[in-house]
């Protein structure tokens, strides 16, 4: 059965510096990865995903993500953050060979960009 | 504008009235899903459909139902509301390929009393 883990429930980072975002994954198969952001009263956006190739992704708004597969992990970076990045992170995977699967989500982390 | 909408947005309900949260997608996908949202819970799936006439149980389905009659829309029912499926509801859908990313509609947030 897949699962996605994101051990933090909060992050705290100040504007300016960088920002780490944790996610590993378990998946019977091959993984396809994805990081969504959630604003205060809005829906899920999507920011990028890990498909195949380069192990680091780049996405929308400056964010990127680096694929390790030895260690499960799919980790969201930025390497300067802004106040406006404070929202709700949430990873999700899904297994790369089997359509009919769902995508799992982790339960999300809450970062918090203090100016 | 590549979207989907749900309605109602909010909606405040007694326990056992019947209700239907309405799901449409205008970008032409055969995957559609509904999802709730629960505080340290993330999301959870609810149902699925593959395509028109094609749904299946996501890991919640328990207190709901779903119908897939046409592409765009992906209703969910709430035969007999309980105060347990209060929460925050998202639709989303995607195409066919395992690797495109959901598109998610705006939420309905659903208070059973």
């Amino acid at each position: 059965a897949q699962s996605v883990a994101q051990p933090e429930d909060q992050v705290n980072v100040a504007e300016g510096n960088p920002l780490t975002v944790k996610c590993t994954y378990s998946v019977s198969g091959n993984p396809y990865l994805f990081w969504y952001v959630q604003y205060p009263n809005r829906g899920l956006q999507f920011l990028l995903k890990y498909i195949t190739g380069d192990n680091l992704v780049k996405g929308s708004y400056g964010f990127e993500a680096e694929f390790n597969k030895s260690q499960t992990s799919f980790h969201l970076k930025k390497p300067s953050a802004l106040v406006s990045d404070s929202a709700l992170y949430f990873c999700a995977v899904r297994d790369a060979y089997n359509y009919g699967q769902n995508f799992v989500f982790g339960p999300g982390t809450r970062l918090s960009v203090l100016p | 504008e590549a979207q989907v909408t749900q309605n109602p947005r909010y909606l405040i309900t007694v326990t056992g009235k019947k209700l239907t949260v309405t799901c449409s997608q205008n970008m032409n996908h055969e995957y559609m899903s509904w999802y709730r949202q629960d505080p340290g819970l993330g999301l959870r799936q609810i149902y699925y459909s593959m395509n028109v006439e094609v749904t299946d149980k996501g890991d919640v389905p328990e207190g709901y139902k779903v119908s897939r009659k046409e592409k765009r829309n992906f209703p969910l029912i709430l035969e007999s509301p309980s105060p347990n499926q209060t929460s925050l509801y998202f639709c989303a859908s995607s195409s066919t390929r395992s690797y495109n990313e959901q598109f998610f509609g705006p939420g309905t947030r659903l208070t059973v009393l």
